[in-house]
């Protein structure tokens, strides 16, 4: 089955700074990318996602970026907020009910 | 709008009890239904999905099990819990089809004593 890798798993930057986020799959039949935003105590919610047909996604400070060769994908925030403190989670699927997590990446934005 | 609720948002069992957590969506038909376990700091774990009513598939043995009597209704159950199935229960939704995102519930937060 599919297996996602993802690092750091822990990332502290300070606000202003870009963070970077990297997920790599090991199924090469997945096509679809998606990234999850989890805040303390609350669900996962979706922040942006990516198809394989498609190798770059961008909406405002958050863009994604994926290499199918290489079986990589990366979530990337710019001029980073306090606000933007959370667990991140990257997910790869090739089917509707195969979707696989990371571990998660917990992102600290410092004042 | 599509919305999914989740109960009870807390759950405080000693060992050996039984369990039912339940999920409903409403705004949308046959959709697929998850259940995800997270452990405290870590990641997600599917348990299992469901494409129909009746349908069940398990990525884990283990002494849980799921039901979907209903188009939108999933029940998560246990007989007997194990101190070991603590953590955060999460339960999602996402329309049939390759490419469709996942839509989570609010999470039950199960402690098992």
């Amino acid at each position: 089955g599919e297996n996602v890798e993802q690092h750091p798993s822990t990332l502290s930057v300070q606000e202003g700074d870009s963070a970077v986020i990297k997920c790599t799959y090991s199924d090469s039949a997945s096509n679809y990318f998606p990234w999850y935003k989890q805040e303390l105590g609350k669900r996962p919610q979706l922040i942006i996602d990516i198809r394989s047909n498609v190798g770059e996604k961008k909406d405002q400070r958050i863009a994604v970026t994926l290499n199918k060769t290489a079986k990589h994908f990366s979530l990337h925030i710019t001029e980073t907020q306090p606000e933007d403190s959370a667990v991140y989670f990257c997910a790869a699927s090739k089917s509707d009910n195969d979707m696989r997590f990371g571990a998660g990446t917990r992102l600290t934005v410092k004042p | 709008s599509q919305t999914i609720h989740q109960w009870p948002a807390t759950l405080v069992q000693p060992v050996g009890s039984p369990l039912s957590l339940e999920c409903t969506v409403e705004g949308t038909s046959n959709p697929n239904l998850y259940w995800y376990r997270q452990a405290a700091g870590r990641g997600l774990q599917l348990l299992f999905y469901s494409v129909g009513i009746g349908q069940i598939s398990s990525e884990v043995p283990q002494n849980l099990s799921a039901s979907r009597p209903q188009d939108r209704q999933f029940i998560l159950s246990s007989k007997k819990l194990l101190l070991s199935d603590s953590g955060f229960y999460l339960c999602a939704w996402s329309l049939a089809g390759v490419g469709r995102p996942l839509h989570f519930g609010n999470g039950t937060r199960l402690t098992v004593t």
